[in-house]
């Protein structure tokens, strides 16, 4: 079964502080990882996925297959990056996106 | 280019009631899907199109759930005999054939009376 955990639910860093916003997988296979990002008022948008190995608004997310992680890191936070996050995976040969919970990430001033 | 288009942003009706939602994905976006997403949750999936194709759907897409994308253009998603937890957030994104990642509209949000 395709699932995707994020444990926390609500993240609270204060600015300039690292961030990690954790997510572990369970698919049997090859699957593609994406981060979305929810900004307030604003529509679901990605924020980066593993194939590319970019660098977006300074996050990065390395995907750890022996550990089944995903996890989004940053090392200095922003107020601006307060927002929902939601990991996500879709499938070999698979259209859907399966996504976690979500962590919502408030940065303190 | 505005994005995936949907309507009405929100939706109020008594229980028992149909209701139809519609989606306008990014031109040119072969594949079209749908998303149900509740308080505290992520999105979940419901169904997708490949053109006017629809080829894969969920099984929370109960008899009371149909979705039709006629010429592959937009599509509509309606709910029958409408439930109180059939209240959600009903999203719609949109991509391309090739490998590109899926672009979401702002959703309709549905409230059962």
């Amino acid at each position: 079964a395709q699932r995707v955990t994020q444990p926390e639910k609500l993240l609270s860093v204060f600015k300039g502080a690292p961030v990690e916003l954790k997510c572990n997988y369970s698919y049997s296979g090859s699957p593609e990882l994406f981060w979305y990002v929810q900004y307030s008022r604003q529509r679901l948008q990605l924020l980066l996925r593993h194939i590319s190995r970019e660098s977006i608004k300074g996050f990065t997310a390395d995907l750890n297959k022996g550990e089944t992680s995903f996890h989004l890191k940053k090392p200095f936070a922003q107020e601006e990056d307060s927002a929902m996050y939601y990991c996500a995976l879709t499938g070999q040969g698979a259209q859907k996106l399966v996504f976690g919970q979500g962590t919502r990430l408030t940065i303190n001033p | 280019d505005t994005g995936v288009s949907q309507n009405p942003r929100h939706k109020i009706t008594k229980r028992g009631q149909n209701v139809t939602f519609r989606c306008d994905p990014i031109s040119e976006h072969n594949r079209l899907y749908w998303y149900r997403q509740t308080l505290g949750q992520g999105p979940e999936f419901l169904t997708y199109f490949q053109n006017e194709a629809q080829l894969e759907k969920s099984r929370l897409l109960s008899d009371r759930f149909s979705a039709e994308r006629p010429k592959g253009s937009f599509s509509t998603l309606e709910i029958q005999r409408t439930e109180q937890g059939d209240s959600a957030m009903y999203l719609c994104a949109s991509s391309p054939l090739t490998d590109r990642p899926q672009h979401f509209g702002d959703g309709t949000r549905l409230s059962i009376l």
